[in-house]
């Protein structure tokens, strides 16, 4: 089962801000974040992990609670290309390639 | 450099027939995994592959399987199909531990 909990859908507006939540109560030491998103009938695609500092890279944003247990996702300038399903996932990747347990995810619709 | 590439792409097969399906990883990148992704399911983790071996293995029945070659492709198989088997079959390319897996575009099975 998914470690994590995801909004099951989200509208945002072009050109906002866009952050997806994601709880991650029962993560452990060694287990980072990992953000992936798919887009309508292609593979998922991957867009930032962190463990416990916050992440920017050119796709995106990881802001990560002190305590862990949650995290946010956030595209900064959303466009109509960032509609998506957003998973959220949890995985130490110390003990070799443990495999990605996704959940259902959040379904963003960006909005003209 | 090239992503992971699937083929075929797209495949139509009758019930009882059975069905070998391509991955080709990033080059450089050894391990491979599968997964399916259905609408009922989700996206289930089929097995992974490192260096020709299996190192782990989802909760799928015994006519699901795979293989990996020297040159890290892969290969999975699936035998007397069965109306659920249709989904899209999603590999991933990725370094022997690594944070980030790469996918492929699946190949979209239907059995009729």
């Amino acid at each position: 089962d998914a470690k994590t909990t995801q909004p099951t859908s989200m509208d945002c507006a072009e050109g906002r801000a866009a952050n997806l939540p994601c709880n991650h109560s029962t993560i452990s030491g060694n287990e980072y974040v990992y953000w992936y998103r798919q887009i309508h009938s292609q593979g998922p695609q991957y867009i930032i992990h962190g463990l416990k500092n916050n992440e920017t890279n050119e796709m995106a944003s990881l802001i990560i609670t002190e305590d862990r247990k949650s995290s946010t996702l956030i595209l900064p300038h959303a466009t109509l290309r960032d509609t998506a399903v957003y998973y959220c996932i949890v995985r130490s990747p110390n003990s070799g390639n443990t495999p990605l347990v996704f959940g259902k995810g959040t379904r963003l619709s960006v909005i003209a | 450099k090239a992503g992971v590439t699937q083929t075929p792409r797209y495949l139509i097969k009758t019930r009882g027939q059975q069905v070998t399906l391509s991955c080709s990883p990033i080059s450089g990148h050894r391990s491979v995994s599968w997964y399916q992704q259905t609408p009922g399911q989700g996206l289930q983790f089929l097995f992974e592959y490192f260096s020709e071996t299996q190192r782990n293995k989802g909760n799928f029945p015994g006519r699901f399987s795979g293989r990996q070659f020297s040159n890290s492709r892969s290969e999975m198989n699936v035998s007397t199909l069965e109306l659920g088997d249709s989904a899209l079959y999603l590999c991933t390319s990725s370094l022997v531990i690594s944070y980030e897996q790469y996918f492929g575009p699946g190949t979209r099975l239907t059995v009729t």
